[in-house]
């Protein structure tokens, strides 16, 4: 069993749907959790990073971390084109030194 | 400058050659993280810097592969005798501490061994 799942999609969407992007994973002493989107021949980019359960919202986006689940989203509200990336979840018990990153899920936002 | 920094950004090379691939960290960010992504694999760990020293090596995928830092700022990541599934994206991240500061990534160099 991978450390951590992430359905590779790849989702399609029309422009302005709420999408949920998920991650599951098998280690309970994770407790840093983050989110990254990476556009074509770019690198990772960090958009949300959370420390243990509960929710925390930037603007469209919203990172919800459910530990008893040992389960995280990430919301985007109102979906843009712009949106059109591979989002990463990332995951960790110590910190950066000892991260483990889901394979991405592909996301298509049709204008 | 701004954010990290890799170079070449793609590098074509024949098998059995060697090749080296360079990153520029931010400034001041004292952790830096080799990563390789190959398609449909996800990001697989290399090697992490805390300063010059790489006290996790882990994830080398053979002794093919070596890496250096120095100065406590730009890192070479070294694989001799490149054989074809050596072929992916190669990754640097740095980021402000190896603890709970957020790793910020270059563009990669993406490596093509014919």
């Amino acid at each position: 069993q991978k450390e951590v799942e992430q359905d590779p999609g790849p989702l399609s969407v029309p422009e302005g749907a709420i999408v949920s992007l998920n991650c599951t994973y098998s280690n309970s002493a994770f407790q840093y959790f983050m989110w990254y989107r990476q556009y074509s021949r770019k690198g990772p980019e960090l958009l949300m990073y959370t420390y243990s359960s509960g929710n925390k919202e930037d603007g469209r986006f919203t990172a919800q971390v459910d530990k008893s689940s040992k389960y995280i989203s990430l919301f985007i509200r109102d979906s843009q084109p712009s949106d059109s990336a591979t989002y990463l979840c990332a995951m960790s018990e110590t910190g950066a030194n000892n991260l483990f990153f889901g394979t991405g899920t592909r996301l298509t936002v049709i204008p | 400058g701004a954010g990290v920094s890799q170079s070449p950004s793609n590098k074509v090379t024949e098998k059995g050659k060697d090749v080296e691939l360079r990153c520029d960290p931010i400034s001041g960010h004292t952790a830096l993280y080799w990563y390789r992504q190959s398609l449909g694999q996800g990001l697989e760990f290399l090697i992490y810097f805390q300063g010059n020293s790489a006290p996790d090596k882990s994830g080398l995928p053979s002794d093919r592969f070596s890496a250096e830092r120095t100065g406590g700022s730009v890192s070479t990541l070294t694989i001799q005798r490149t054989q074809q599934e050596d072929s992916a994206v190669y990754l640097c991240a740095s980021s402000l501490d190896s603890s709970y500061s957020p790793l910020h990534f270059g563009n990669g160099t993406r490596l093509t061994v014919t």
